[in-house]
């Protein structure tokens, strides 16, 4: 069946630093990719989405790119903020099995000064 | 136009009793998702109606829970007699009709059953 692999953390990053999470997926179709992000005492906000095969999904200086032929989906961002600090979600969803969302077990960020 | 909405925020009970969750989708969203992440686990996929239908109720742990959307507006989830490993945050979805669209997610409720 469909799942989703990330870096678990927590992650500790000063502000200004790069930052990579790691996603990787197994999907039977041809799946849609998410990155959700969960800020304290909020809920769940789409942060960025890529539906094909090379494409970029970008979104707050948030990037990552669907890349089939290694099946991963890696969140960037250049330079984090402090109010970056939060839970990062990799997903997925497929049309074959009614569009429901299969989350990763998410990557919990800490952003300091 | 308001975001998926979800009542209450907080419920704490004890076990035995009987909760109700509700959500409100975004108006004209005919799919609707429940979600749970259990203490320290994933966020698993409970169910999906499509309008008032359930078009699939795989996730659903057991006969416990009972989800409802009549006239394919809001929905409630009824966890009837609640167990201590009911407890997490139940989150609900919705999108727009047909398939391959972009779910929203409400804010969640988080459940504590003592």
């Amino acid at each position: 069946g469909n799942s989703v692999t990330q870096m678990e953390g927590p992650v500790t990053l000063s502000e200004e630093a790069f930052l990579t999470i790691n996603c990787t997926y197994t999907a039977t179709g041809y799946p849609s990719l998410f990155w959700y992000v969960q800020y304290p005492g909020e809920g769940l906000q789409l942060l960025l989405k890529a539906t094909k095969a090379d494409d970029k999904g970008s979104n707050k200086g948030f990037e990552a790119t669907y890349r089939k032929e290694t099946t991963s989906f890696h969140l960037e961002k250049g330079s984090v903020q402090v109010s970056d600090s939060a839970v990062y979600f990799c997903a997925l969803s497929d049309r074959t099995s009614y569009d429901k969302v299969i989350f990763g077990p998410g990557t919990s960020l800490s952003v300091i000064p | 136009e308001a975001g998926v909405t979800q009542f209450p925020s907080h419920s704490v009970i004890e076990k035995g009793q009987t909760v109700t969750l509700r959500c409100d989708p975004i108006s004209g969203h005919d799919n609707l998702y429940w979600y749970r992440r259990v203490m320290g686990k994933e966020i698993k996929f409970l169910l999906h109606f499509v309008k008032e239908s359930k078009q699939d109720e795989s996730g659903m742990p057991n006969n416990r829970f009972l989800a409802e959307r009549t006239g394919g507006t809001y929905s409630t989830l009824k966890v009837q007699p609640a167990e201590l490993e009911d407890s997490g945050v139940y989150f609900c979805a919705s999108s727009r009709p047909g398939s391959g669209q972009t779910q929203y997610f409400g804010p969640g409720t988080r459940l504590l059953v003592l």
